[in-house]
């Protein structure tokens, strides 16, 4: 099965900077993947990870390690509208049939405060 | 806005009831997923269609029933449900089904009450 856990809640105040931790299990591993959920929202996907390293889009940074099981979401400059929940998540697809069936990991609640 | 389109925003129905959820996407996407969310939980994966094909079912019980009538639409039918089904059920289309780098686009839900 799989197994992805965050902290459930991270606080940080606007300008500064945040990083979400996520460690995970998975039978099998093909990238890690974090979204975003504004509360009544719907999840936004951000970003991929399919190989070690960071990936760069914007304010939003992402790294992975697989040797470690860990991957993180890094947030610069952060802004009210930054207040979230974020998951990580991880694809995993059946041999036959097709469908990606990503699993999400815990969440973790963003509170950005003046 | 998102461009998977999910009607109704909001649902309340009673145990006996039959009702359907529908999810739209003009975006050419050849998969489609049917997600349950509890408040301050993850999305959790119920069912997965691929090139029209239900490809997937996460042990989802009987009351809930897929339905993809076009590479376009999704339904969800409902029917005897338990009030522990009260959720919000979302719907995600993705490019591609097998490409961990194929993101999934997911509508704003339907939020459902069963009473």
């Amino acid at each position: 099965g799989q197994s992805l856990e965050q902290p459930s809640e991270v606080t940080a105040v606007e300008g500064a900077i945040v990083q979400i931790n996520c460690t995970y299990q998975t039978s099998g591993f093909y990238g890690l993947s974090w979204y975003q959920q504004h509360d009544g929202g719907a999840p936004t996907f951000l970003s991929y990870n399919g190989l070690d390293g960071l990936e760069e889009t914007g304010r939003f940074s992402s790294f992975l390690s697989r040797s470690d099981s860990y991957g993180y979401l890094l947030l610069q400059e952060l802004q009210m509208k930054d207040s979230a929940s974020y998951f990580c998540a991880v694809p995993g697809w059946k041999l036959t049939g097709g469908g990606n069936k990503l699993t999400f990991g815990t969440g973790t609640q963003l509170k950005v405060e003046l | 806005d998102t461009e998977v389109t999910q009607t109704p925003k909001h649902l309340v129905m009673g145990m006996t009831n039959k009702k359907s959820l529908k999810c739209e996407q003009h975006m050419g996407h050849r998969a489609m997923y049917w997600y349950k969310q509890k408040a301050k939980k993850p999305p959790e994966l119920m069912f997965v269609y691929s090139y029209e094909k239900l490809s997937i079912n996460e042990s989802v019980p009987s009351r809930f029933s897929p339905e993809c009538p076009n590479s376009s639409l999704l339904n969800l039918h409902l029917h005897a449900l338990q009030p522990e089904d009260s959720a919000l059920y979302l719907c995600a289309s993705s490019q591609e089904w097998d490409r961990g780098n194929s993101p999934l686009h997911f509508g704003n839900g339907t939020r459902l009450t069963v009473t």
